[in-house]
Formats: C-alpha cells, structure tokens, sequence
C-alpha cells in the first residue's frame, strides 16, 4: 500500500466551479503538506505548503489538513481555464528531513 | 532567472548505452535532488544531495549515479540504460531542504530506452 493516496481523476469541470481535490496518507508522521501544480511538459511548481491541521487560504485556493482523519485536500474556487494542470500533493516528516513522498497527482480540465 | 536548467529536452537511448542527464542550477540552493515520473507512479526520488560532496539515496536509486562537486550541478548517470528506465527525469532544488523550503523544478528530460 502507498504512503500516500490521491484521488486519480481525472476531473472535468465547468468554469466557475468549486474543485475538490483530495489525498489520504497512512503514515502519521508526516507534519508538512504541499500541493503542486504542474502544466503539461512542465514540472511541477508549488501551490500551497501548511503545517498542522486546519484550512490556510490563498486567493481562490484554500488547502485544509485533518491530521486525526489523515486526510487533506485542495479546494479551487471560480476555477478557471488556466488551472487545468496535473495537482499532486505532497508531505515530509520534517524540516530536515531529505525526501518529500508525493501522490500520483489528479489531472483537471476547466472548460470555457 | 533561469532557476533549475535540465538538458537535454529528450533523449533516446539503446539498452546498454550510457548517458548524463545535467542539471543546474543559479539560485546557490544546498539541497538538489533527482526524481522520476512514471504514469501511475507519481513522483519518485531516485538521489538527493543536501551540499556539495554530499549525496544520498533515495526511493528507486539502482541503475543511477549521482555526485555533487559544485554547488550548482547534479549530474544524473545511467551506467547501462535499460527498458525499465524510460522516464520522465526531473532535477529540483531548495535552499534547506523540501521540508523548509520549496522545491524548484527543471522542465525535465523525457527519455526512451529501446
């Protein structure tokens, strides 16, 4: 069984919509998570980067955290064209730690 | 800004042949590291390096070759490719480390083993 697990799409929406986009872990100590956004023949940029439970808001992008569930996710708001990319999210055990464990990534179509 | 450059674009290799993907890098990041991407299989660390000198495994390390002379360049060698490692290769960096720093991506390099 995987680390890491993410919902393997992919996701078509609509512009406009709400986009949820979801990971679940096994490995309880894992302290740090991240979503990365990647564009086709491109590597993956970073999104989002939090630290303990709870939601952290960027923009139209909020990433939450629910550490006793094991269970995090990436909400897009008024989704738009631009966002259809490949999201993988991402978590480390700690700030020293060398190596990051990333999902398989969701790929997402915003249509006009 | 030229960040994490990655050459070449592609290559196309014969089972047997060797090669050096080269990866550099101008932000004076101390951490470097070498991943795959696989269909299905996500991201996986093959070596990281946390400074010149330094270098350690990762995830799927066999088949690979890494050494960190400068601060700036992680090469990544195939001693003797084979089918199994045709791959999207991507180099990344961060200034301490991917948990106190984001990781920077190359473009990748997309490679074939026949």
């Amino acid at each position: 069984q995987k680390e890491v697990e993410q919902d393997p799409g992919p996701l078509s929406v609509p512009e406009g919509a709400i986009v949820s986009l979801n990971c679940t872990y096994s490995n309880s100590a894992f302290q740090y998570f991240m979503w990365y956004r990647q564009y086709s023949r491109k590597g993956p940029e970073l999104l989002m980067y939090t630290y303990s439970s709870g939601n952290k808001e960027d923009g139209r992008f909020t990433a939450q955290v629910d550490k006793s569930s094991k269970y995090i996710s990436l909400f897009i708001r008024d989704s738009q064209p631009s966002d259809s990319a490949t999201y993988l999210c991402a978590m480390i055990i700690n700030t020293n730690a060398g190596k990051s464990t990333f999902g398989d990534g969701t790929t997402l179509t915003v249509k006009p | 800004n030229a960040g994490v450059t990655q050459t070449p674009k592609f290559q196309v290799l014969k089972t047997g042949q060797s090669m050096t993907l080269q990866c550099a890098q101008d932000m004076n990041h101390e951490y470097m590291s070498w991943y795959r991407q696989d269909p299905g299989m996500g991201l996986r660390l093959i070596h990281y390096s946390v400074g010149a000198g330094i270098t350690d495994q990762g995830e799927v390390p066999n088949g690979y070759n890494v050494s960190r002379s400068t601060t700036e360049d992680f090469p990544l060698r195939l001693l003797s490719a084979a089918p199994s490692q045709t791959s999207v290769y991507f180099c990344a960096s961060s200034e301490r480390g991917p948990g106190g720093s984001p990781l920077h991506f190359g473009n990748g390099t997309r490679l074939t083993v026949t």
